[in-house]
Formats: C-alpha cells, structure tokens, sequence
C-alpha cells in the first residue's frame, strides 16, 4: 500500500523567513497531492493541492512542488507569520479516494 | 453552517461500553470517510463509503467497528466493547469525487476510561 513520510517533524523559523516541508510517497499509481493545515483543536483544512500534470502551484504565500519521477512533493511558504504556526500535513490517495497522511510538521513562527 | 458536521464533539465512556458517532456529509458528496488521529500523528484511514456502499476498509478496523451510510447521506461509526486504546479523535470528511477535496468535520474526541 501506499507509504508517505513526510519531513521535518518540527520546523522552528523566524516571522518573514521561508518554510519548506518535504514529502515522498511509494505508490506511482498517486495523481493528487493535498496539504492541510491543522491547527490546535481544530479540523485538518485543505490549504492548497497539486495533480500530477502539473510541476508546481501557487497561491500567494503558498506552493507546492512535485517530481513524479523522484516521487516527492513539497510545501513552501514564503514571508512566514505567526498564524501559520500549526501542524502540516501531507497526503496521497493511490486510489484516488482515501487519503494517506504523512505524520505532519509542526510549524512554529517566533516573532 | 454547509459544512460536515460530526456529533457528539465530545465522548467518554467506560471500558467496555458500545459508542455510537455520526457525521452528516455536505449534501452533494457522495463520498463519505472515516479516520481515526491520535496526538501527534496524521488522520489514519478507517474506512469510506460511495453512496450507501462501503467500498473499502482499514486492516485498523477490528471487528469491534462497524460503519454504516444507510440511504447515502449521513452516517454512523459504531464501536462496540471500547477498550482503552479506542481513545482518539474520530474525523469524518467527504468529498464530491476521486483526487478532489476531502472536507473534514470538527472530530469526535472519544475517551475510555
């Protein structure tokens, strides 16, 4: 079955720098690639998404990147703030339903 | 609110208790999932239904679990004879089709004692 590690598990940065978080996934069969966001106590919510015909995409602070080949995509944020801090999570759905998380990145912002 | 609702947000229960969770879709999805997240880890797949038809489930879900989605719009996670390390959050989420989407509820935090 599917395998996505995900990595670092905790990110440390300071308010303004960049934040990148890696993943990398097993099944080749994987098309669509989700990031969520989970704050404390709070749903995972979907911040931004990529398909696999597709290398990169943006959404103001927010990209991810994709290697089909390498099997590995990425979260970027840019002008990092402090409500950016919380838990980031990556996923893949072989089949195109149920997703498989990674086991997250928690982000923190210090001002 | 259109969004997916999960009910109750809060649960405990003794050891070998029945529990019972339900989650209401947004209306127009007809795919419904269900996974469990304890701290510190990302949301593990239980089990999903397209329409009324559970389609796939988790090597995770003993046979302590059931699921239901009886006429495809909302459903129900039963979990019978709770044992200590049932204890977890329980996320539903849906989504309108394949690679699109999953939009999760708020979670049943569930707590055996």
């Amino acid at each position: 079955g599917e395998n996505v590690e995900q990595h670092p598990s905790t990110l440390s940065v300071q308010e303004g720098d960049s934040a990148v978080i890696k993943c990398t996934y097993s099944d080749s069969a994987s098309n669509y690639f989700p990031w969520y966001k989970q704050e404390l106590g709070k749903r995972p919510q979907l911040i931004i998404d990529i398909r696999s015909n597709v290398g990169e995409k943006k959404d103001q602070r927010i990209a991810v990147t994709l290697n089909k080949t390498a099997k590995h995509f990425s979260l970027h944020i840019t002008e990092t703030q402090p409500e950016d801090s919380a838990v980031y999570f990556c996923a893949a759905p072989p089949d195109g339903n149920k997703l498989v998380f990674g086991a997250g990145t928690i982000l923190r912002v210090k001002s | 609110d259109t969004g997916v609702s999960q009910d109750p947000r809060h649960k405990i229960t003794k050891r070998g208790q029945n529990v019972t969770f339900r989650c209401d879709p947004i209306s127009e999805h007809n795919r419904l999932y269900w996974y469990r997240q304890t701290l510190g880890q990302g949301p593990e797949f239980l089990t999903y239904f397209q329409n009324e038809a559970q389609l796939e489930k988790s090597r995770l879900l003993s046979d302590r679990f059931s699921a239901e989605r009886p006429k495809g719009s909302f459903s129900t996670l039963e979990i019978q004879r709770t044992e200590q390390g049932d204890s977890a959050m329980y996320l539903c989420a849906s989504s309108p089709g394949r690679n699109t989407e999953a939009f999760f509820g708020q979670g049943t935090r569930l707590t055996v004692v």
